[in-house]
């Protein structure tokens, strides 16, 4: 089965500060997805990933995957309080099963 | 995009009971997913909820401990049976984003019923 770790697991920055959060996974990746997760509360899709080599931007939140597509990283520009959650990377081979990460808690301080 | 609505959003249950979960999705879906995400956890895909057929469960679930119910395209039910703490969890359903016919590679996830049993 396929295994996903993500790195650090707990996050705290300043405001303002860039971070990444970093996936990798023991298989290669047909479909990484990245989702954040308010305490409690359900899942927000955030970007889907499936090339080598894909970069991905939403706002402030840049996601890419290697070439290899066994690793995936999350950068933040200028963090806000509003980005502070939990941070879960998925894959799958199709877009319906996901394996999970273990998750980045992201506190960011005002 | 599409908009899931979870009952009950939250409660607290004594041990040996049964409870529900209710998931409602803004469109009509082919498949729904039933995960739990255990506290300090990740999710783990507990099944598949297939509307005209049995659910398809992952290793280490089973029909007995979680009886699935899908009685049309835009509904489906979980219920966690005999409660254990064990089972004190958030509770998500979710559903693959399309396009037409097609996949778009987004899944969208209800905002997940937190179980407590005591």
């Amino acid at each position: 089965s396929q295994e996903l770790e993500q790195s650090p697991q707990s996050l705290i920055v300043q405001e303002g500060k860039n971070l990444t959060i970093n996936c990798t996974s023991s298989k290669t990746l047909y479909g990484l997805y990245w989702y954040k997760q308010k305490y409690g509360e359900g899942l927000i899709f955030l970007m889907m990933l499936q090339k080598g080599g894909e970069e991905k931007s939403h706002e402030k939140i840049t996601a890419k995957l290697d070439e290899k597509k066994q690793q995936s990283s999350l950068h933040i520009t200028a963090s806000q309080p509003s980005h502070a959650g939990i941070y879960l990377c998925g894959a799958g081979g199709s877009a319906r099963q996901l394996t999970f990460g273990s998750g980045t808690q992201l506190t960011v301080l005002p | 995009s599409a908009v899931i609505s979870q009952k009950p959003s939250r409660d607290i249950c004594q041990r040996g009971t049964s409870l529900t979960i209710q998931c409602q999705v803004d469109s009509q879906v082919t498949m729904m997913f039933w995960y739990r995400q255990q506290p300090g956890q990740s999710l783990t895909l507990i099944a598949t909820a297939n509307q005209g057929s049995e659910a398809t469960y992952e290793s280490g679930f089973v029909i007995d401990k979680f009886p699935i119910s899908r009685p049309n395209l835009t509904f489906s039910t979980l219920t966690v049976s005999n409660m254990s703490p064990e089972d004190s969890s958030i509770y998500l359903c979710s559903v693959a984003g399309t396009s037409g016919t097609s996949n778009t590679g987004e899944l969208f996830f209800g905002e997940g019923s937190r179980l407590t049993v005591l």
